[in-house]
């Protein structure tokens, strides 16, 4: 069965201080995808990046990017340069070649201190 | 364009009656997704249709949940005889088929059961 571990229950961080948000994984299947999700306090859920377990580079998008190590089945969100409008939870999900559902990680809370 | 919309955005209801969400996904997107968060419980996947399909009711707690699509577009979830183990916010999101393709997530609706 799939499963997502965020072992970093709360994070906080310096404005404009980059930061890593921990996440691991687990999966039998060779073809899957991970993604990061960001939820406001408004409660939105707002897309970050993709990361294809076939991809070679490391997924970039703005500020963002993954850090993926396949053999550790790691998949680590970076921030660059953080904000304070980056504060909130941050979810890392894994869909699998054979399933279309996401599994969700526990999540990490984020909050940037000014 | 229109991203996937809710409603209601909150629902209270006393422990015992049926309630009905309703979810608009993007338009074009075949693939819809419900999904319920609640405290301690993390993000659950609920039910997963391709088009009026459902070829995924793996996440349905019991038989009190019930969802439905038509038209390859709008879908409702019925929750019978309500429990306040219900009480959470459930979330719809839609996407294109395929791996690689993120959820769109709407803004979710708020139940609280009395």
């Amino acid at each position: 069965a799939q499963k997502i571990t965020q072992t970093q229950p709360g994070m906080f961080v310096q404005e404009k201080e980059a930061v890593t948000l921990d996440c691991t994984y687990d999966t039998s299947d060779q073809s899957y995808g991970l993604f990061w999700y960001k939820q406001p306090s408004s409660g939105e859920m707002i897309f970050l990046i993709y990361q294809g377990s076939y991809d070679e580079q490391n997924a970039t998008e703005g500020r963002y990017s993954l850090n993926f190590q396949k053999a550790r089945k790691s998949a680590n969100l970076v921030i660059s340069a953080s904000q304070l409008g980056d504060s909130a939870m941050y979810f890392c999900a894994m869909r699998d070649g054979g399933a279309q559902k996401l599994v969700f990680g526990q999540g990490t809370r984020l909050t940037i201190n000014p | 364009g229109a991203g996937v919309s809710q409603s209601p955005s909150n629902k209270v209801t006393e422990k015992g009656k049926d309630v009905e969400l309703r979810c608009d996904p993007i338009s074009g997107h075949t693939a819809l997704y419900w999904y319920r968060q609640s405290l301690g419980q993390g993000l659950e996947f609920l039910i997963y249709f391709q088009g009026n399909s459902a070829p995924d009711k793996s996440g349905l707690p019991s038989d009190r949940f019930s969802a439905e699509r038509t038209g390859g577009s709008v879908s409702t979830l019925t929750i019978q005889r309500t429990q306040q183990e219900d009480s959470a916010v459930y979330l719809c999101a839609s996407s294109l088929q395929g791996l690689s393709y993120e959820q769109y997530f709407g803004p979710g609706t708020r139940l609280t059961v009395t």
